[in-house]
């Protein structure tokens, strides 16, 4: 069956990098997305890659894909306490709808 | 091009009332999923209708849940008879041909 999985929690200092996991089962997923969640809000699309591609960068984001050991990353240059939130990797199978990872809490201090 | 937009953003009902949730994809998509999100939780799959037809409703709980995607309006989540389990934050994402990933604020649905 079809799982992603994330770490709960991640506490970085401000201006670190912030390196978020997830992992999947499907090896039919032909898009995996990187969505954030602030508190009380909707989900916003940070990034995605292809599944034909192994990395994808935009600003201070890049997402790393190894698709041999089914494992998706997502990095966060210079994190500033403002990407505080809950990030959520999703796959996107044959079926046309996103598995969610449970989620992983960046907490970012000073 | 507004974004997708949910209503009512807070919902309360008391157990066995309905709920309306309704989802106005952004202009132009005829693509729209349905997801929940309970507490401290990730987001769980319902329903994935185009118009006027659900193509997928392996998510939907067999029972007092219905989802419809008029030709015209806005997608309509239904809950009958809610419990206080029924209580999550209901999410609905549009798009154009199925590619990804539009999400609305969301409604917050609290069964007292």
């Amino acid at each position: 069956g079809e799982d992603v999985e994330q770490s709960l929690f991640l506490s970085v200092r401000e201006g670190d990098s912030s390196v978020i996991n997830c992992t999947y089962t499907d090896s039919s997923s032909t898009y995996l997305y990187w969505y954030k969640q602030e508190p009380g809000a909707g989900l916003q699309l940070l990034t995605y890659i292809f599944s034909n591609m192994d990395m994808k960068q935009d600003q201070r984001l890049t997402v790393l894909l190894n698709k041999k050991d089914k494992h998706l990353s997502l990095r966060i240059a210079d994190t500033q306490t403002g990407d505080s939130a809950i990030y959520f990797c999703a796959e996107r199978g044959n079926t046309d709808k996103l598995i969610f990872g449970t989620g992983t809490r960046l907490q970012v201090f000073p | 091009n507004a974004g997708v937009m949910q209503n009512p953003r807070h919902l309360v009902r008391r157990r066995g009332q309905e709920a309306r949730l309704r989802c106005s994809p952004m202009k132009g998509h005829s693509h729209v999923y349905w997801y929940r999100q309970l507490p401290e939780e990730g987001l769980k799959f319902m329903v994935y209708l185009q118009k006027e037809n659900i193509i997928d409703e392996s998510g939907m709980p067999k029972e007092r849940f219905s989802a419809e995607f008029p030709k015209e309006g806005p997608s309509i989540l239904r809950i009958q008879q809610v419990v206080r389990g029924d209580s999550a934050a209901y999410f609905c994402a549009s798009s154009p041909s199925g590619e990804w990933g539009y999400f609305g604020p969301g409604t917050r649905l609290l069964v007292l």
